[in-house]
């Protein structure tokens, strides 16, 4: 079965410091992996996603991923985060079947907290 | 132009009740979700259809009744309101030719008393 592991449950970064956050997948064949933010009392918004091909993925606001596949991770940077990126960040991971109607599988978030 | 839309937004019932949660999108997707999201903003999927065939139906009470009366239309009735059944509801929606990039309405908050 798939799993993620976003090990860290908080982070705290100053403003205009860089970001990474990690995450660790678990997936027997090729995965389809996701970043998804959750400003509060907000749906989930789609920062990127890695299907195939290049494993540095850019996406909205800012934010890249890099997939590794050695180390089954997909973990999201941003160079500078500006105070409006404090939210929660979920990693997630689909079924690499191309399609049909499989859930995500998301970790369990990392909160991001920007200091003034 | 909303993509994926839920109403209500809130909803707050007694115990015992029964309530139903409204999905819609107009992305023209033929995949449509629910997914419940806990108080420790963990997200686990529910149920999932396909050109309205139920492909995914985890372990949920059978309280829980998904009904898709076409593609663009997703309702999660429930039955018998019980106080962990409080959480968001969030649904979603993709399609089966893509590659599971699933796009989330923004929420439904239920508030069991």
């Amino acid at each position: 079965a798939q799993s993620v592991t976003q090990p860290d449950i908080h982070i705290t970064v100053s403003e205009g410091a860089s970001l990474e956050l990690r995450c660790n997948y678990s997936y027997g064949a090729t995965p389809y992996l996701f970043w998804y933010v959750q400003s509060p009392g907000q749906g989930l918004q789609l920062l990127l996603k890695y299907f195939s091909g290049d494993t540095l993925v850019q996406g909205i606001k800012g934010f890249e991923a890099e997939f590794k596949r050695s180390q089954s991770s997909f973990n999201l940077r941003k160079p500078s985060v500006h105070w409006s990126d404090a939210a929660e960040y979920f990693c997630a991971v689909g079924a690499g079947s191309g399609g049909g109607a499989d859930g995500l599988t998301f970790g369990k978030g990392t909160h991001l907290i920007i200091q003034p | 132009d909303t993509a994926v839309s839920q109403t209500p937004k809130y909803l707050v019932t007694q115990m015992g009740n029964d309530k139903s949660i409204k999905c819609e999108q107009n992305l023209g997707h033929d995949t449509m979700y629910w997914y419940k999201q806990d108080s420790k903003k963990f997200l686990k999927i529910m149920f999932s259809y396909n050109n309205k065939e139920l492909i995914i139906n985890e372990t949920v009470p059978n309280r829980f009744s998904p009904k898709s009366p076409d593609k663009a239309h997703l309702n999660l009735h429930i039955n018998s309101l019980e106080l962990g059944d409080s959480a968001v509801y969030f649904c979603a929606s993709s399609s089966s030719t893509g590659r599971n990039e699933q796009f989330f309405g923004p929420g439904t908050r239920l508030t069991v008393l």
